[in-house]
């Protein structure tokens, strides 16, 4: 495996199950992103983790739980969504944090909320 | 709020023709500015960055800044068919380490 990938690449839920999405980058990075990417909306950054903590927490609702046990790995966990969290969640990397480093996304998760 | 503001299109050019995609941006600090390319159903691929005032140029894309005028922009040259796609800009901005995107334009090139 190369690059970011991401599992499930689909998933379709009830509002009261819980899942979670997982991603995991094969780039020797040190900072991983989740993003929610909604229709007709810009990207939204939900989570950013830089060495395995969080710096940055952009008022996402408490139904989705981040979890980066190290640098490689990445998880959001679900629990009691709604129809309108509906969304492609991308996970991203980049070597670190700043000026220099780009961000590379991985294939996404299509989530679909009933 | 930091804004970064993209015309949604369609932009439609015919094959050969050079496309020319645009972005402003509101936060004055920025100091650096990506191109992604998304196909529809697809993750953004990034395709470009730029830092400094002025054109940089890679293949057939051309990336252009003006910081006084908060403008960025992306030429793409010989457009081909498989250069449809919506492209995003992402603007880094002062003081953050992370990115603010537009919404994308939709760039259609016809054979």
């Amino acid at each position: 495996e190369t690059g970011v990938t991401q599992t499930p690449r689909h998933l379709v839920m009830g509002m009261t199950n819980k899942k979670s999405l997982k991603c995991e980058q094969h780039l020797g990075h040190n900072a991983m992103y989740w993003y929610k990417q909604s229709a007709k909306k810009p990207l939204e950054l939900m989570f950013v983790y830089s060495l395995e903590e969080r710096v940055e927490n952009n008022s996402v609702p408490s139904r989705f739980s981040p979890e980066c046990p190290n640098s490689s790995h990445l998880f959001l966990h679900l629990h009691t969504l709604q129809p309108e969290d509906s969304a492609l969640y991308l996970c991203a990397s980049s070597q670190g944090l700043g000026m220099g480093n780009e961000q590379f996304f991985g294939p996404g998760t299509r989530l679909t909320v009933l | 709020q930091k804004e970064v503001e993209q015309n949604s299109g369609p932009l439609s050019v015919p094959e050969g023709a050079i496309a020319s995609l645009n972005c402003t941006y509101s936060d004055r600090g920025s100091q650096s500015f990506f191109w992604y390319r998304q196909y529809s159903g697809k993750s953004p691929e990034l395709i470009m960055f730029i830092y400094s005032n002025g054109d940089k140029e890679d293949g057939r894309f051309t990336a252009q800044l003006n910081k006084a005028s908060q403008y960025v922009s992306l030429l793409i040259r010989d457009s081909q068919p498989s250069d449809s796609a919506t492209y995003l800009c992402a603007v880094r901005n002062s003081g953050y380490s992370t990115l603010t995107f537009g919404k994308g334009t939709m760039l259609l090139v016809s054979p």
